[in-house]
C-alpha cells in the first residue's frame, strides 16, 4: 500500500516568505509526527497530532511555526516569514497511535532551502 | 528532557565485516529504543526496535542490544553488504507521555566498501 507522502521533495524560498509543506499519512493512521533535520543532525521533534488535535506542540521553534491536521488525515506545516536557520529537511511520520509506542513510518522528507 | 548522544559519526567497514554503533540514553524511563535506516532520497525506515524489558533482540543479520543500568544500546550489523550503506539514527521514546514521541541521536553515515 501507499506510504507516507510529503510535498513538494524540494522547497527554494527567499527569506521573508511563508511556505506550506504538506504531509499525506498512511490512511488510517491517526498519529502524525513532523519531525525537523538541520544538516549533520539528528531529526528534531515539532509536534505530534492525535486525529486532528496537537496535545504536543513543545517542539515548534517559534511561532512563525505552526501545523494543522484536517480530516484526521493530511496535515499541513506552516512556516511564516522564513528565516536562513529554518533550512533544513522536514520530515513527516505517522503511526497507528494508541497507548503504547508504536513503530513510526517516515516520509521522504521536504528539503527546505531559504536564501 | 531526554537526551541521546550517538558514536561513532562515521564509520567505514569492509564487505563482510561486522558494524557497531552505540547509543547512550539520559533518561531511565526511557522504555522503547528503535533503530532508523535513512537512505539518500528515501524516507527513513525502521530496522530494528527494542522494549526495556528485554535485553537483546536478533533479525537476520542485525541484533540490539539494551543495558538498562549503563543506558546504552546498540546495533550490530553483521556480514555488511554494501546495501548497508546509509545513515542510522538510533532514538528513545520520550518518557512520561502515552504516544511515540522520540528524541534521537546524532546519526552514523555507515559505508560499506566492496
Amino acid at each position: 500500500g501507499a506510504g507516507v507522502s510529503q510535498s513538494p521533495s524540494n522547497k527554494v524560498t527567499e527569506k521573508g516568505k511563508d511556505v506550506e509543506l504538506r504531509c499525506d499519512p498512511i490512511s488510517g493512521h491517526t498519529a502524525l509526527y513532523w519531525y525537523r533535520q538541520s544538516l549533520g543532525q539528528g531529526l528534531e521533534f515539532l509536534i505530534y497530532f492525535q486525529g486532528n488535535s496537537a496535545p504536543d506542540k513543545s517542539g515548534l521553534p517559534s511561532d512563525r511555526f505552526s501545523a494543522e491536521r484536517t480530516g484526521g488525515s493530511v496535515s499541513t506545516l506552516t512556516i511564516q516569514r522564513t528565516q536562513q536557520e529554518d533550512s533544513a529537511v522536514y520530515l513527516c511520520a505517522s503511526s497507528p497511535g494508541g497507548g503504547t509506542a508504536k513503530e513510526q513510518f517516515f516520509g521522504p522528507g521536504t528539503r527546505l532551502t531559504v536564501l | 528532557g531526554e537526551n541521546v548522544e550517538q558514536h561513532p559519526s562515521t564509520l567505514s567497514v569492509q564487505e563482510g565485516d561486522s558494524a557497531v554503533i552505540k547509543c547512550t540514553y539520559s533518561d531511565s524511563a526511557s522504555n522503547y529504543f528503535p533503530w532508523y535506516k535513512q537512505e539518500l532520497g528515501k524516507g527513513s525506515q525502521l530496522i530494528i526496535d527494542i522494549r526495556s524489558n528485554v535485553g537483546e533482540k536478533k533479525d537476520q543479520r542485525i541484533a540490539v542490544t539494551l543495558n538498562k543500568t549503563a543506558k546504552h544500546f546498540s546495533l550490530h550489523i553483521t556480514e555488511t553488504q554494501p546495501e548497508d550503506s546509509a545513515v542510522y539514527f538510533c532514538a528513545a521514546k520520550s518518557p512520561g507521555t502515552s504516544y511515540g514521541k522520540l528524541t534521537f541521536g546524532q546519526g552514523t553515515i555507515l559505508t560499506v566498501h566492496p
